[in-house]
């Protein structure tokens, strides 16, 4: 069974913090996807990546995919109050199958 | 085309009634998939069409779960004889061919709230 841990389960930071949050497993995946969950919505897809050591940025996030597609980083810089939200990371493998870790809920306050 | 829609956004049943909920997918893609999600956790796969066919259905997914895709369009999740560990959010996804190996990913609707009182 493959298995997602992400670190931390909550983070609670003020606006303008730098934060970084981890994904890790003990398996490899095809591919990660990061997504943001605001309360009684969906899962908003961020980001997909599919090399290992590959970093992606949208605007103040960049993400990076390790090197032995096992692990993944979000890092958030200059963090705001619209960032708050549950940040899920989703691990494809060989199959269509997302397997996602418990996720870290961040609050930015102002 | 603004992305998976789900329905109802909330249910609220009493224990052992039957529940539909439904989903339509983004127009293009083929695949669908259901997942539920529980209070503190991520959510964790139910079952995946591709098309019409149902390829693989969770073991979570116990008898009493039934989804269909009945023209490989929109599909139906029914819980029957709802119990109160059924209460989640359920949620739908669906994606294009080529999914993750042509880094195309799933995209989710807005879920179904289940509450079973």
């Amino acid at each position: 069974t493959q298995l997602l841990e992400q670190s931390p389960q909550f983070l609670s930071i003020q606006e303008g913090e730098n934060l970084t949050v981890y994904c890790n497993s003990s398996s490899v995946f095809s591919s990660l996807q990061w997504y943001r969950q605001e309360p009684g919505e969906g899962p908003v897809l961020l980001v997909t990546v599919v090399t290992g050591g590959e970093v992606k940025k949208l605007k103040r996030l960049t993400f990076q995919f390790g090197d032995a597609r096992k692990d993944s980083s979000l890092h958030i810089t200059a963090a705001q109050p619209g960032d708050t939200g549950l940040y899920l990371c989703a691990g494809g493998g060989s199959n269509y199958k997302l397997t996602f870790g418990k996720g870290t809920l961040l609050t930015v306050n102002p | 085309d603004t992305g998976v829609s789900q329905d109802p956004r909330h249910k609220i049943t009493k224990r052992g009634q039957n529940v539909t909920f439904r989903c339509d997918p983004i127009s293009e893609h083929n695949r669908l998939y259901w997942y539920r999600q529980t209070l503190g956790q991520g959510p964790e796969f139910l079952t995946y069409f591709q098309n019409e066919a149902q390829l693989e259905k969770s073991r979570l997914l116990s008898d009493r779960f039934s989804a269909e895709r009945p023209k490989g369009s929109f599909s139906t999740l029914e819980i029957q004889r709802t119990e109160q560990g059924d209460s989640a959010m359920y949620l739908c996804a669906s994606s294009p061919p080529g999914y993750l190996t042509l880094r195309k990913s799933a995209f989710f609707g807005q879920g179904t709230r289940l509450t079973v009182v």
